[in-house]
């Protein structure tokens, strides 16, 4: 069955500088990923949709890529603010079966 | 904004209760889903609903099953709570068809506890 690795559990990084996060599938390609936001006590947020023919998608200071041949997703955060900082989840779909990742704790040191 | 509400933000119940747990969506949307979420293990999908009385299973259905008698309302039922069932529950929808899970808005979710 599919299964979906975020890299880092935990990723620190200065106000400002831009958050890469890093989701991998390991069997065969999603339909689409999706990235989500969960802040403590929450439930997640969604924030981006990328599907398997597309390359790359913005929206505002997110971008999120996709790379079949690396069986990869990255979300960025450019100029990233303490306010960013939050669990990020990324799921994927694809054969009528969904799978979420267990999240990178972001967090944005002032 | 679509709003997700689950009826109850902490639970805390008996071994061998039943407990219900309800979510109800207020955009009309077709589709909508249980989840658990456990520390290490991330989100997994219990059951998922695309229509009116109709009902999937997800990745870990054992212990669990739901109703969904309109449309804007899905239940999940324990029928017979065990201490492995103390998780966070998660409840979502999403508008797309055919159970796809495209741009899910979940609730705040229900911290149960099973003593």
């Amino acid at each position: 069955s599919q299964k979906i690795e975020q890299n880092s559990e935990a990723l620190n990084i200065q106000e400002g500088k831009t958050a890469t996060l890093t989701c991998n599938y390991t069997n065969y390609s999603p339909a689409y990923l999706q990235w989500y936001r969960q802040d403590p006590g929450r439930g997640p947020v969604f924030l981006l949709l990328i599907r398997e023919n597309e390359k790359e998608k913005r929206k505002e200071r997110l971008k999120v890529t996709f790379d079949t041949t690396l069986k990869q997703s990255l979300f960025h955060i450019t100029a990233s603010q303490p306010a960013d900082s939050a669990t990020y989840l990324c799921e994927s779909y694809g054969g009528n079966q969904f799978y979420f990742g267990t999240g990178t704790s972001l967090t944005v040191i002032p | 904004d679509v709003k997700v509400t689950q009826s109850s933000r902490y639970l805390v119940k008996r071994t061998g209760e039943k407990v219900f747990l309800e979510c109800v969506q207020d955009m009309d949307h077709e589709n909508m889903f249980w989840y658990r979420q456990d520390p290490g293990l991330g989100l997994r999908l219990i059951y998922f609903s695309y229509d009116v009385k109709m009902k999937e299973k997800g990745d870990i259905p054992e212990g669990y099953s739901v109703s969904r008698e309109k449309k804007e309302r899905f239940s999940l039922i324990l029928e017979s709570a065990s201490t492995n069932q103390t998780s966070m529950y998660l409840c979502a929808s999403s508008l797309s068809g055919g159970g796809r899970n495209e741009k899910l808005f979940f609730g705040s979710g229900t911290q149960l506890s099973v003593l």
